[in-house]
């Protein structure tokens, strides 16, 4: 089966550092993904990860460890604008399969 | 990038109205593409796959009858929600993903979406 974990909601205060986690169990791994959505709109595309290891874009930040099935995602110097739900998503093994979504972790952030 | 175009954006209509909602692949081929329903303050549920010149791949409790779904070419996947009732209000999404093999590890692109109110 598929199951993938995260919080269901966070709060930050802006300025601050926030991580967001997630857990996974597939039939297959070949990737995970990072989504933002915010509400009312389709989910972007923030990082992926492959390997073992952090892959870093700007602000954004993304540690996968695959023999832990975990993953977090790391926002720096957080803006208002960051309020937003973040999706983890994990592509099966199987060459064309769709992704796996988590359930979204809604992060709010604070002045 | 890749750009995935999603038509209609927001749709009001009657109880008992068919409703097709178009996506398109615009700079790249897609054989598949994914359908998607999100309610409020939930995560994106998969409802089908969408596969160019064969049938979809219904998600368990999806009704592939209520929800017709075609994918006449390599850029274009229509979602049809036949006779449509207020229980079928939602945000409809679509994704689909570069295939060409150029980069194996291409995210999904997703559709702006489509809110359907049914009155």
């Amino acid at each position: 089966g598929q199951n993938i974990d995260q919080p269901t909601e966070m709060t930050a205060t802006e300025g601050a550092i926030v991580q967001i986690n997630c857990t996974y169990q597939t039939s297959g791994f070949n990737g995970l993904f990072w989504y933002q959505q915010h509400a009312g709109e389709a989910p972007t595309f923030l990082s992926y990860n492959v390997l073992d290891g952090l892959e870093e874009k700007g602000r954004f930040s993304s540690f996968l460890s695959r023999s832990k099935g975990y993953s977090y995602l790391l926002l720096k110097e957080l803006q208002m604008k960051d309020s937003a739900s973040y999706l983890c998503a994990v592509r099966p093994h199987n060459y064309g399969q769709n992704f796996v979504f988590g359930p979204g972790t809604r992060l709010s952030v604070l002045p | 990038g890749a750009v995935v175009s999603q038509h209609p954006s927001w749709v009001i209509c009657k109880s008992g109205t068919s409703v097709k909602i178009e996506c398109r692949s615009l700079d790249f081929q897609a054989t598949t593409m994914f359908w998607y329903r999100q309610f409020p303050k939930q995560s994106l549920m998969l409802m089908a796959t969408s596969n160019e010149g064969s049938k979809a791949t219904y998600e368990q409790g999806v009704e592939k009858d209520k929800f017709l779904i075609n994918h006449a070419s390599l850029t274009l996947s229509t979602l049809t929600v036949t006779s449509a009732h207020p229980e079928d209000s939602s945000f409809y999404i679509c994704s689909a993903r570069d295939w060409t093999g150029r980069d194996s590890n291409q995210p999904q692109h997703f559709g702006d979406g489509t809110r359907l109110s049914i009155l």
